[in-house]
Order: C-alpha cells, then structure tokens, then sequence
C-alpha cells in the first residue's frame, strides 16, 4: 500500500538554525499537509496546500515557516531562526482530494525536531 | 468553538477484554470523523472514518465506531482486544476546512 515517507525521522538543530523537513507524499496526492505534536499536548494543524500555493494556514504558521514543492514528489517545510518551543514531531499528510470532500488524510511516520 | 474531547487519558484492559474509546466533538458544520492509531514511533495510522450514510462504520484491525449525531459523539469499539492493539488512539474531526482537529488521544494499555 502506498504511503507518506518522511525524512530525516529525527533532527537535531541549534537554535536560531534554519531546518528543513521532507516528505514524499503519496504519488496520485494533489493535496499535501503539515501538522506536529509537542510532547505531550494534541497534533495540531500547520498548513494546507494544493496548486503550489498554500490553501489553508493556522495562527502558528507564521512568517518563520515556509512550505514549497520544489519537484514533482516532494514537498517541504523549512523552518527559519528554529526556537525551542519548535521542537515538535512533525507530521506530514496527504490526500488525493481536500479536506472538504469524502478523502481522508494518511499521514507519514514523522520527524522529530529537537531544538538544542 | 471547534474542537474533540477524548475524556480518558488512559485505559488499561486485559488481552481478550472489550473496549470502548470515547470521543465527543464540537463542530459548526457536518462533521468529518476520523480515528487513527499511533503506534511508539510510527505515525498516524488511519483506522476508519465517517462521512454519511449508516451511522456504524466498520475499519481496519477489527474497530468499529459509530457515530451519534444527538450525542455529538463517535465511539470507537472493539469487542476483543489483543495485545497488539496497545497504543496511542486520536479522534479527530474535519468537514468544512482543510485542517483536522485531533483530540487529545488516549493511550491503550493491554495486559496478558
């Protein structure tokens, strides 16, 4: 069955460094996610994105997070001046429709960020 | 205000025993329901969903949930649980956005 590879599954990173998670969604996905997890506490959406552009944001999607699809499989978020609160399981989604429709979200394995 | 409940933080049963994992849901438009499985160290793992139509829905691994719209809720059921299902379980909502919203999950302890 295919599925949502990400990649490193764990980084490590001084603060104030510039990161960057990848993930390869599944093949025949149009719709393409990113959400984390802080030890602890819920999975949380981060952003949405569909047609190259983003389609959906929350309030901690700030201007430190980017997200690009730089080639025709993966998709990327790049975190600039990394804090300590951005250490987080980082997890990756995609559907094959949006979020609107009957499609769910299959998720990857995750990557976990650590701050030091 | 959007959000899911899952009121138990924790379970522990024995191997063999039933379960039921709660969920509530606060949602202003048809909800979306979804239950996925965490396993220590490995992602979200899609169990079953609810979109419409017959409110018992049937998923992977042998759960079933259902959803009642009075009680704004979607239980997850299993009638015999086995040690392999020890976990971490997340209810989460969606429908009228891109973004899910996930409970706050419930670790499943199971004992020989």
């Amino acid at each position: 069955e295919p599925e949502v590879t990400q990649t490193p599954s764990h980084q490590v990173t001084q603060m104030g460094q510039e990161v960057i998670l990848r993930c390869v969604p599944i093949s025949n996905h149009l719709y393409f996610y990113w959400y984390r997890q802080i030890l602890g506490q819920k999975v949380e959406f981060l952003v949405s994105f569909y047609n190259n552009e983003i389609s959906e944001k929350s309030e901690i999607f700030d201007d430190q997070f980017s997200v690009e699809r730089p080639d025709g499989s993966n998709f990327t978020l790049k975190i600039r001046s990394t804090k300590l609160e951005d250490s987080a399981m980082y997890f990756c989604a995609s559907s094959n429709q949006g979020s609107r429709s009957n499609q769910p979200q299959h998720f990857g394995d995750g990557t976990r960020l650590s701050i030091l | 205000a959007q959000s899911v409940t899952q009121p138990d933080i924790h379970i522990t049963v024995s191997e063999g025993a039933s379960l039921e994992l709660r969920c509530n849901y606060s949602y202003g438009a048809t909800p979306y329901l979804f239950w996925y499985v965490q396993s220590p160290g490995q992602g979200l793992q899609l169990l079953l969903k609810y979109f419409s139509g017959d409110t018992l829905v049937q998923g992977i691994k042998g759960f079933e949930a259902e959803f009642k719209r009075s009680q704004s809720s979607f239980n997850l059921r299993k009638p015999s649980v086995h040690w392999s299902d020890a976990a971490e379980y997340f209810c989460a909502v969606g429908g009228d956005t891109d973004k899910l919203i996930f409970g706050t999950g419930t670790r499943l302890q199971v004992f020989p």
